[in-house]
């Protein structure tokens, strides 16, 4: 189990510039999830994909967010345009999720996340 | 998703047991109870699940009353390597996660 990775751990940007992280989950995880975290907060809840369908999005995700998982594999999350407010850890976690089955086969395990400054 | 409240932060000392205790008043039917633990500049890490009774692993216990309206997570002779936040966590566990505030424990030696 090499867990989940997320890559860069760190981004420094300025305003207005693109950004794209990358999350490679769990192998035979077939959930995958993006949240996102600020200082003093718990994480928030951005998007989650089972195998490449992507099937919810929060309303925290504008339309300057876009996230993908294209092979059901690794994902990636892209921020166009960037402003200072998206400045936070962007987290990734994977479960062996499902509809049934027992619950702790659906536990989440998360990566170290991505700390994006935006200047 | 059942709202959970739990003290906003904890003080120990090593070798001291360690209880937090969350309140999930609406907690629903099929609802399971998940604790993570989060160190800074790290991602959430899992930590114990359960969702009546009690339920115990190599790390901590998770103790749940029959009305199954609060929970306990009981940390053994903690060390300072325990401090952290801790995050209760209700709902039905293969939907999204909804983080509170947690728990800020402080281990002095």
């Amino acid at each position: 189990d090499t867990g989940v990775s997320q890559d860069p751990r760190h981004k420094i940007t300025k305003r207005g510039q693109n950004v794209t992280f990358r999350c490679d989950p769990i192998s035979e995880h077939n959930r995958l999830y993006w949240y996102r975290q600020t200082l003093g907060q718990g994480p928030e809840f951005l998007t989650y994909f089972q195998n490449e369908a992507q099937l919810e999005k929060s309303r925290l995700l504008s339309d300057r967010f876009s996230a993908e998982r294209p092979k059901g594999s690794f994902s990636t999350l892209e921020i166009q345009r960037t402003e200072q407010g998206d400045s936070a850890m962007y987290l990734c976690a994977s479960s062996l999720g499902g509809t049934s089955g027992r619950a702790i086969k659906n536990i989440q395990y998360f990566g170290a996340g991505t700390r994006l400054s935006v200047l | 998703l059942a709202k959970t409240t739990q003290p906003i932060s904890m003080d120990s000392y090593e070798g001291q047991e360690v209880n937090i205790t969350c309140s999930h008043n609406n907690i629903a039917t099929n609802d399971y109870i998940t604790w993570y633990q989060q160190f800074p500049s790290q991602g959430p890490r899992f930590i114990i699940q359960g969702y009546k009774t009690k339920v115990t692993n190599e790390v901590a216990s998770l103790f749940i009353p029959a009305d199954r309206k609060s929970s306990t997570l009981s940390l053994p002779r903690v060390s300072l390597s325990d401090t952290a936040v801790y995050y209760c966590l209700v709902g039905v566990v293969f939907q999204k996660l909804v983080f509170g505030t947690g728990t800020r424990l402080l281990v002095s030696p």
